[in-house]
């Protein structure tokens, strides 16, 4: 069974300080999908930066990028000068090809980001 | 802008009191799922609809049924809400299984 570990229950950093969120997950797949979401409090969750297993380029957007290792499984957040709404919930996600069908979270980090 | 809509935003219901909550979305993608969301916790995949074909979680109670009449609107329907069903609920389309899931800003239920 596929699993994603969020070690980090809770961050807390100050306004334009970089942070990293963890993210380790277990599959037995050769070729799959990790996300990360963002879900700010009481608002919706929106997608923030998407890798494919078989890219061996990390992933970025504008101040958002991934620090991805599959050898050892792990697939790390990294935001950049840190803003006030970054502050939410990140979640990992993972999704095997096909298959399973089934976006598979982790507990998630809870991000607070102080002025 | 297309997007994912919920409604209502917050659903006050009694205990065993049927519910439906609905979603609709205008981006045209071929699947939708419904979640469950629990205060500080992970979504829980409670079903999912491919096109027609309706794929049911294992886990998920008898109590929690879902349909979808068309491709724009998905409905969850709690026949007989329990005090432990009081939570957010998350809808989300994808244009297919491996695509990124786009949600709604869910509805939250709480049960009186």
């Amino acid at each position: 069974a596929q699993t994603v570990t969020q070690s980090q229950p809770e961050m807390s950093v100050q306004e334009a300080e970089t942070v990293t969120l963890s993210c380790t997950y277990d599959t037995s797949e050769n070729n799959y999908y990790l996300f990360w979401y963002k879900q700010p409090p009481s608002r919706q969750m929106i997608l923030v930066i998407r890798q494919e297993a078989y890219k061996q380029q990390n992933a970025t957007e504008n101040r958002f990028s991934v620090n991805f290792q599959k050898a050892a499984k792990s697939f790390s957040l990294k935001i950049s000068d840190s803003q006030l709404g970054d502050t939410a919930m990140y979640f990992c996600a993972f999704i095997p090809p096909q298959g399973a069908q089934k976006l598979v979270f982790g507990q998630g980090t809870r991000l607070t980001i102080n002025p | 802008d297309a997007m994912v809509i919920q409604n209502p935003r917050y659903q006050v219901t009694q205990f065993g009191k049927p519910v439906t909550l609905s979603c609709s979305q205008t981006l045209n993608h071929n699947v939708m799922y419904w979640y469950q969301q629990k205060s500080s916790q992970a979504p829980k995949l409670l079903f999912h609809y491919y096109d027609k074909d309706f794929n049911n979680e294992a886990d998920t109670p008898d109590n929690f049924q879902s349909r979808r009449p068309n491709t724009s609107f998905c409905f969850l329907d709690i026949r007989s809400p329990g005090l432990g069903d009081a939570a957010m609920y998350l809808c989300a389309t994808s244009r297919d299984l491996e695509a990124p899931q786009h949600f709604g800003d869910g509805t939250r239920l709480s049960i009186l």
